[in-house]
């Protein structure tokens, strides 16, 4: 069975600075795509960034990008230029390709709330 | 832009009672699920739901669950018998598509079983 693990439960990071939230992952499986999911307080989750595992390039979304590391399953969100708005809950998720089941079911971490500090 | 939708944000209610939850997602999207997040923990995956059916559910999903699409636009999860361990957090997601598209996410409903 496929596992995420976020191993900083709360990250600071000073307005304007860059910040790297971690993120890991278990799985055998060699397709699968990874997310990152922003929750701001009381709002829904919404994504900030994927990345397909068979992909090398790392992707990118104007200030959020993704460090993937495929061999050592590692998947870092760094922020640049952080502002007021990135303050929220920060979620990683695994999702395969070809699941076994037939669902695309997502396996989340336990989060990390980023707080921003002005 | 278009969002799911999810009501109540917040439920009480006693132990041993019924609930419904409710969630309207994006309107032309094919696959519907819940999930839920208990406090301090992982988000966990419930159900998957395609073409009026339950694609798969997770160990959680014990016989107190059921989802149903009773309208073509609203999808539910209702807890049969409540316990205090069902006490979480419950997200609806839609996707489009199931392989290429990502999950959107309601803003959750919050259960609290006394």
């Amino acid at each position: 069975a496929q596992t995420v693990t976020q191993s900083q439960p709360e990250m600071s990071v000073q307005e304007a600075e860059t910040v790297t939230l971690s993120c890991t992952y278990d799985t055998s499986e060699s397709d699968y795509y990874l997310f990152w999911y922003k929750q701001p307080p009381s709002r829904q989750m919404i994504l900030v960034i994927r990345q397909e595992a068979y992909k090398q390039q790392n992707a990118t979304e104007n200030r959020f990008s993704v460090n993937f590391q495929k061999a050592a399953k590692s998947f870092s969100l760094k922020i640049s230029d952080s502002q007021l708005g990135d303050a929220a809950m920060y979620f990683c998720a695994y999702r395969s390709a070809f699941p076994t089941s037939g669902t695309y079911k997502y396996i989340f971490g336990t989060g990390t709330r980023l707080k921003v500090l002005a | 832009e278009p969002e799911v939708t999810q009501t109540p944000s917040h439920q009480v209610t006693q132990m041993g009672q019924e609930v419904i939850l409710r969630c309207v997602p994006i309107s032309n999207h094919l696959y519907f699920y819940w999930y839920r997040q208990i406090l301090g923990q992982k988000v966990e995956f419930l159900v998957s739901f395609y073409n009026n059916e339950i694609s798969e559910k997770s160990e959680i999903f014990d016989d107190q669950f059921s989802v149903e699409r009773p309208d073509g636009s609203n999808f539910t999860l209702k807890i049969r018998s409540t316990k205090l361990e069902d006490s979480a957090m419950y997200f609806c997601a839609s996707s489009e598509q199931a392989v290429y598209n990502e999950q959107f996410f309601g803003p959750g409903t919050r259960l609290t079983v006394l």
